[in-house]
């Protein structure tokens, strides 16, 4: 299974964007690059997901390195409800191997 | 269209008993997979079933076990408690089609909170 690296935190003003890393270097080729966010106290939740392509829905935009080796979660305008912990998570089947996550603070 | 129930919510059992957690996924789902989650570890794979089979399992002690129903609902059980199985138990259901995996998407049930005291 891919490993992922993120940071461990981060911080954004409110309705500004914010670009969340994600690192994934040895992701296979049939793996899909999965973004879920876990709000306090909440399951986690789907945010987006890719291959190959960039991918844009009405939560965030991914953007996705053309070596898959890494990707970016962009949230377009940060607002309080995203605070959240963020996963990237590389996959191919239903195990989901959740890392630890950017806890991302938005400050009013 | 409903989402993922898990019941109960909140339970406090005592070292040595047995629980059982209760997931209904979403209507057409066919799998359900568990979570847990703890402040030391993060979300850990339990196991995942499809068409009541269980078809991932975890790195976990053989006293964490499931099944699926004919109505994909599942249950997870946990025999013989412990101290360190205090955590927030996590089910999430996806259509698994089978023709691309890695695109299925989860979705999340707000968890059943286990303390053992």
């Amino acid at each position: 299974d891919a490993k992922t690296t993120q940071p461990n935190s981060m911080e954004s003003n409110e309705e500004e964007p914010v670009h969340l890393p994600c690192n994934h270097s040895t992701i296979s080729g049939t793996d899909y690059i999965h973004w879920y966010r876990q709000l306090p106290s909440q399951g986690p939740e789907y945010v987006i997901h890719g291959l190959t392509s960039n991918v844009n829905n009405r939560m965030a935009s991914l953007a996705i390195a053309e070596d898959r080796k890494s990707s970016t979660l962009i949230l377009h305008r940060a607002t309080l409800r995203d605070a959240a912990v963020y996963y990237c998570i590389p996959n191919t089947g239903n195990q989901f191997y959740f890392g630890t996550g950017t806890s991302l603070t938005v400050i009013p | 269209k409903a989402g993922v129930t898990q019941t109960p919510r909140y339970l406090i059992k005592t070292r040595g008993q047995q629980v059982t957690l209760s997931c209904s996924p979403i209507s057409g789902h066919r799998s359900v997979s568990w979570y847990q989650q703890t402040p030391g570890q993060g979300l850990q794979f339990l196991f995942e079933y499809f068409s009541e089979t269980q078809r991932n399992k975890g790195n976990f002690p053989g006293r964490f076990s499931g099944r699926q129903f004919s109505n994909s609902r599942s249950e997870m059980n946990v025999s013989t408690l412990e101290l360190g199985d205090s955590a927030l138990y996590l089910c999430a259901s996806s259509i698994r089609d089978r023709k691309s995996s890695g695109a299925n998407v989860l979705t999340f049930g707000a968890g059943s909170r286990l303390t053992v005291l």
